[in-house]
């Protein structure tokens, strides 16, 4: 069975950072890109980031490019996000996503984790 | 970027009815390559429908998806009580990944 494990949730102040981590298990992990989709409080989706299967390809939404910056480690299957200079419209749940080829493009999202809440607030 | 968009917003229904939802976007959608998802509250969305036909894992059949090109419909053929949620769509033909507002269906 597919889980997926989100963590490093919290509080932040606008401009600080917080590293959010996604741990996989019951899948090949290293042969399928992941993404990460977040939602503002009693908001949509919207994508932010996805890595190809081997780590060597990124994408990023505008809103966070320059921002954030996606990462894996295939042998702890586990995926990470690096956010910097976080503002209060960052607020939102985070979901980690697998999905459904090893590459980012023309592959849509089969798998979702609980998703982890960050809040930047002063 | 593609903008998706959804009707209606809100779908009021009994237990039993059919419920057609709708997905439209602002340019086509390469190779039908449109997703539904769905979102209970405090749940993560989970996917219901991919390349615009087809069912995914484990879903029962009275959920079908049909379209192409820019307009593209979720039907629900007889709504169950564990149906009342918050259904998405998204494109995933074209860079970058959109999704559509949602349309909630509750229990009229």
């Amino acid at each position: 069975e597919v889980h997926l494990l989100e963590s490093g949730g919290g509080l932040a102040q606008p401009g600080g950072s917080l590293r959010l981590s996604c741990a996989a298990s019951g899948f090949t992990f290293r042969t399928y890109a992941i993404s990460w989709v977040r939602q503002a409080p009693g908001k949509g989706l919207e994508w932010v980031a996805a890595i190809s299967s081997s780590g060597t390809s990124t994408y990023y939404a505008d809103s966070v490019r320059g921002r954030f910056t996606i990462s894996r480690d295939n042998s702890k299957n586990t995926l990470f996000l690096q956010m910097n200079s976080l503002r209060a419209e960052d607020t939102a749940v985070y979901y980690c996503a697998k999905q459904s080829s090893s590459w980012y493009f023309d592959s849509y999202f089969d798998y979702w984790g609980q998703g982890a809440l960050v809040t930047v607030s002063s | 970027e593609i903008v998706l968009t959804q009707s209606p917003g809100t779908l009021s229904l009994s237990p039993g009815e059919r419920a057609t939802l709708s997905c439209r976007a602002s340019q086509s959608v390469s190779n039908s390559y449109l997703a539904w998802y769905q979102q209970k509250p405090g749940q993560a969305p989970g996917l219901l429908i991919y390349a615009a036909s087809s069912r995914a894992t484990g879903i029962p059949d009275r959920f079908s998806g049909s379209g192409s090109g820019t307009d593209f419909t979720l039907t629900i053929s007889r709504l169950e009580s564990e149906d009342f949620a918050v259904y998405y769509c998204q494109q995933y033909g074209t860079s970058p990944f959109t999704f559509g507002p949602g349309t909630k269906v509750d229990i009229k």
